[in-house]
């Protein structure tokens, strides 16, 4: 069954890039289906990050645009965020999820298990 | 930018009772391009329903969703012990893909 898996650093400090991969079993990244990033600050509900396609075409969620990069490696089937210039509001678990077809009608229907990123010095 | 809003923000129910969640969006959601999850504590949240009224596999058919433009409802027919949980909607037609602030559905 496909699977993701989330990775990366717990901790950041202040003003630094929080990047996290997300490496992906059962599918291939390069499928008609969008990679995408979700958190979810403690205690609090899910925010939308951003997206990626195999083809390299990526969408943002423009709270985070200027700071923010998803990029996708066909080689390794894997694709990666990166958050720069942090503060303690990006405190969040990460989620990377498949939001099946090329169309985005099906939803997000596999998740990986999020990583806890703390922004902190 | 698409804004769900979503109510009640909790709903007191006790096992056996329907329940039913609403998801309001500030404007209408292309081809009812809306889902439905439920998160339990600690986990990651899971896919219930897509295309409005679509059940994902596997999820039993006391859920079911309805609704167009930009109202929309997901409704449990009888819950179960397992369906206490927060869920949350999210509309997929256009970017950013917004989620609803969630509802909690708690025993009561």
């Amino acid at each position: 069954q496909v699977q993701l898996q989330e990775s990366g650093p717990g901790l950041v400090k202040p003003s630094g890039t929080l990047s996290l991969t997300c490496v992906v079993s059962g599918d291939s990244i390069s499928s008609s289906n969008w990679w995408s990033w979700v958190r979810q600050p403690p205690g609090k509900g899910l925010e939308w990050i951003g997206e990626t396609y195999h083809t390299g075409s990526t969408n943002y969620n423009p709270s985070l645009k200027s700071r923010l990069i998803i990029s996708v490696d066909k080689s390794k089937n894997q694709f990666s965020l990166e958050l720069t210039s942090v503060t303690a509001a990006d405190t969040a678990v990460y989620y990377c999820a498949r939001a099946r077809g090329a169309f985005h009608y099906y939803g997000m229907d596999v998740w990986g298990q999020g990583t806890t990123v703390t922004v902190s010095s | 930018e698409i804004v769900l809003t979503q109510s009640p923000g909790t709903l007191s129910l006790s096992p056996g009772e329907r329940a039913t969640l609403s998801c309001r969006a500030s404007q209408s959601v292309s081809s009812s391009y809306l889902a439905w999850y439920q998160q339990k504590p600690g986990q990651a949240p899971r896919l219930l329903m897509y295309g409005a009224s679509s059940r994902a596999t596997g999820i039993p058919d006391r859920f079911s969703g309805s609704g167009s433009g930009t109202d929309f409802t997901l409704t449990i027919s009888r819950l179960e012990p397992e369906d206490f949980a927060v869920y949350y909607c999210q509309q997929c037609g256009s970017s950013p893909r917004t989620f609803g602030q969630g509802t909690k559905v708690e025993i009561k």
